[in-house]
């Protein structure tokens, strides 16, 4: 069965700071990784996906995310973040072989920036 | 700009009564996923549909709730009779192969 681990409940940083947010993975078959962001009193909207190819995938507002497989990780970087960046980010995986659409979601990470 | 809407936005009901929610997917996808979330148990998956055809929904209380796609363009959950552990924010979304487009969510209250 397939699980993520989002390794930080909240992750609190300062305006303008690099900031990484850890996901990992358990999955025995091929995988399709993605991160949604959740911003208050809204839906998750979709911020990057890795499908094949490049492990570097870059997503919107400047966030880009590592695959690596033998870490079984996909972690969620930003070189520079906003006070607009405060939200809620969700790491979730789908199996690469059943192309059921149904996705696994982590718990959640709670990105405080501060100014 | 193709969006999944969802309503009503906000609901109060008192426990016991029946509320509805309902799901606009986007036009041409063909997964439509029912989710709830609360601040304890996160983002629960409760069941989702292809084709309109149910795939699953073991996430499901059976006994309270059910969930339909009358037609390609509607989908709506029902809880009957609802209860104040139902209160939650109820999020549609639809999808085509992997990747899922979320609704604004139902803000569901019961009294």
């Amino acid at each position: 069965a397939q699980s993520v681990t989002q390794l930080d409940s909240q992750v609190p940083v300062f305006e303008e700071a690099p900031v990484e947010l850890r996901c990992n993975y358990s999955s025995s078959v091929s995988v399709y990784l993605f991160w949604y962001v959740q911003y208050p009193n809204q839906g998750l909207q979709l911020l990057l996906k890795y499908l094949s190819g490049s492990t570097l995938v870059k997503g919107i507002n400047g966030f880009e995310a590592e695959f690596n497989k033998s870490q079984t990780s996909f972690h969620l970087r930003k070189p520079s973040v906003h006070i607009s960046d405060t939200a809620e980010y969700f790491c979730a995986v789908a199996s690469g072989s059943s192309n059921t659409g149904k996705l696994i979601f982590g718990q959640g990470t709670t990105l405080q920036v501060k100014p | 700009d193709a969006r999944v809407t969802q309503t009503p936005r906000d609901k109060v009901t008192e426990m016991g009564q029946e509320v509805t929610m309902r799901c606009q997917p986007i036009l041409g996808h063909n997964t439509v996923f029912w989710y709830r979330q609360t601040m304890m148990q996160g983002l629960e998956l409760l069941a989702y549909f292809r084709n309109r055809a149910p795939l699953d929904d073991s996430g499901m209380p059976k006994d309270r709730f059910s969930a339909e796609m009358p037609d390609a363009t509607l989908a709506t959950l029902k809880i009957q009779p609802s209860e104040p552990r139902d209160s939650a924010v109820y999020f549609c979304a639809s999808g085509l192969y992997n990747e899922q487009f979320f609704g604004p969510g139902t803000r569901l209250t019961v009294l």
